[in-house]
């Protein structure tokens, strides 16, 4: 158990749609870290946050948006859904207790389907 | 911008036997950290081991160990006396210290124990 929560596990929904990821860090942890893979693709950096402020911006779709609230979750919000958005969301975070040198803990995942 | 290449998309090996999987990377950082993950086909994303730059001493976990070749940019995986829970996606991943910690991974390398 990686300590890093992210909810729902499966999610289906249509295209047009409007969905939210919720990611919950592992205690201590102050980054936190969202990445999407396609299909026998590789991880793609999307967004990460750090206590609550944006640090670094990957391959997001304007589409796409996340939030870190104050008790550190964060929320990935997809819109406008579109068949290629069908992937599996995975949350990772970081930086127990500010240290820099922490290698990042990923949840389960987040497994959308868009029919 | 940093670069993480893995050249193997595929690989196979004995059970029992050693295995070594390849990765490079390209930066011009002098401080940072190198990863390893390994992804089953329950698709969790699990930390395999991790090696810090400033280290000469090669990281070593278990039946898991890696050849860090700074020069080169070098960082390969060696698995030995590897086992059928081996089987899995692996993904290197580099991170550089400060400016949000950014983690690249690698395309990955499916590796198959064979029975």
């Amino acid at each position: 158990d990686s300590g890093v929560t992210q909810t729902p596990k499966h999610l289906i929904t249509a295209t047009g749609q409007r969905v939210t990821l919720r990611c919950s860090p592992r205690s201590g942890d102050l980054s936190v870290y969202w990445y999407q893979q396609s299909l026998d693709q590789g991880l793609q950096f999307l967004i990460q946050y750090y206590n609550g402020e944006e640090r670094a911006k990957g391959n997001i779709l304007e589409r796409f948006s996340a939030q870190q609230f104050p008790d550190l979750h964060s929320e990935l919000n997809l819109s406008s859904l579109e068949l290629g958005d069908s992937a599996l969301y995975f949350c990772a975070s970081s930086g127990g207790g500010g240290a820099s040198n922490q290698p990042q803990h990923f949840g389960d995942g987040t497994r959308l389907s868009i029919l | 911008a940093q670069t993480v290449t893995q050249s193997q998309p595929e690989m196979s090996v004995q059970e029992a036997e050693t295995v070594t999987l390849s990765c490079t990377y390209d930066t011009s950082e002098n401080n940072y950290y190198l990863f390893w993950y390994k992804q089953p086909p329950s698709r969790q994303m699990i930390l395999v081991i991790r090696q810090e730059a400033y280290k000469q001493q090669n990281a070593t976990e278990n039946r898991f160990s890696v050849n860090f070749q700074k020069a080169a940019k070098s960082f390969s995986l060696k698995i030995s006396d590897s086992q059928l829970g081996d089987t899995a996606m692996y993904f290197c991943a580099f991170m550089k210290l400060g400016g949000g910690n950014q983690f690249y991974f690698g395309t990955g390398t499916s590796l198959t124990v064979i029975p």
